[in-house]
């Protein structure tokens, strides 16, 4: 199984600056296909999880230009230009190229200092 | 729009069994790859399994393997996931999915004596 990491695990940040997560994977998350399935989502408190990012930076709809992810093969980051508080959540990447099973990151949670 | 609602979660004592039902509605149910995805307290996202369109494949992580049963009724719209066997390891809040991009809010599972 792809094993996926992130850091950091706990991210304090200011709000109306910048942050950024970083995901690693075991392996190259290149499929086949030539396209790369690594997504980002985002859990607010006492909320579901929402995804913001498919196939490495593609923004899903509804989601705020301020966020952005880029990487490839096994480095992956997620980065928000300007936090600000509705960002406060704990953020997940997950991998979709070698599955069965798709495999998440443990998450990084973002909360205001 | 599209909506996913679980239920069916609740209390089961260890070795126990429960299925958990998803409706959903606002999209062609039968044209989506469904899935579940679970949530230990406190914990990160976990994929527990996934089905195609008509049903004939299906996927599941190793843990749940020979336990657990997802299935569909296409028909209904409706998929279901039935738990035997049920562990401590299994409380969870499980979540059912429609290709990443939309997750119900989720039904609580709390295996214990």
């Amino acid at each position: 199984d792809v094993v996926m990491t992130q850091s950091p695990l706990s991210l304090p940040v200011t709000l109306g600056q910048p942050a950024s997560i970083s995901c690693r994977s075991s392996q190259s998350l290149v499929h086949s296909d030539g396209n790369t399935y690594l997504n980002w989502f985002q859990q607010r408190p006492g909320q579901s999880p929402r995804r913001l990012i498919y196939k490495v930076s593609n923004r899903d709809s509804g989601v705020p230009d301020r966020f952005s992810g880029s990487g490839s093969g096994t480095d992956f980051t997620l980065k928000i230009s300007r936090v600000e508080a509705e960002d406060v959540g704990v953020y997940y990447c997950m991998q979709g190229t070698h599955w069965p099973p798709f495999t998440f990151g443990p998450g990084t949670k973002v909360d205001i200092k | 729009e599209v909506q996913l609602v679980e239920s069916g979660g609740g209390l089961v004592q260890p070795g126990g069994s429960l299925r958990l039902s998803c409706a959903a509605s606002g999209f062609t149910f039968s044209s989506y790859w469904m899935s579940w995805v679970r949530q230990a307290p406190g914990k990160g996202l976990e994929w527990v399994a996934n089905i195609k369109q008509d049903g004939s494949e299906k996927y599941y992580v190793d843990s749940v393997k020979g336990r657990f049963t997802i299935s569909r009724d296409n028909a209904k719209n409706s998929l279901y996931l039935q738990m035997n066997s049920l562990r401590a390891e299994d409380t969870a809040v499980y979540y059912c999915a429609r290709d990443s991009t939309h997750w119900g809010q989720g039904t609580l599972v709390t295996v214990s004596s």
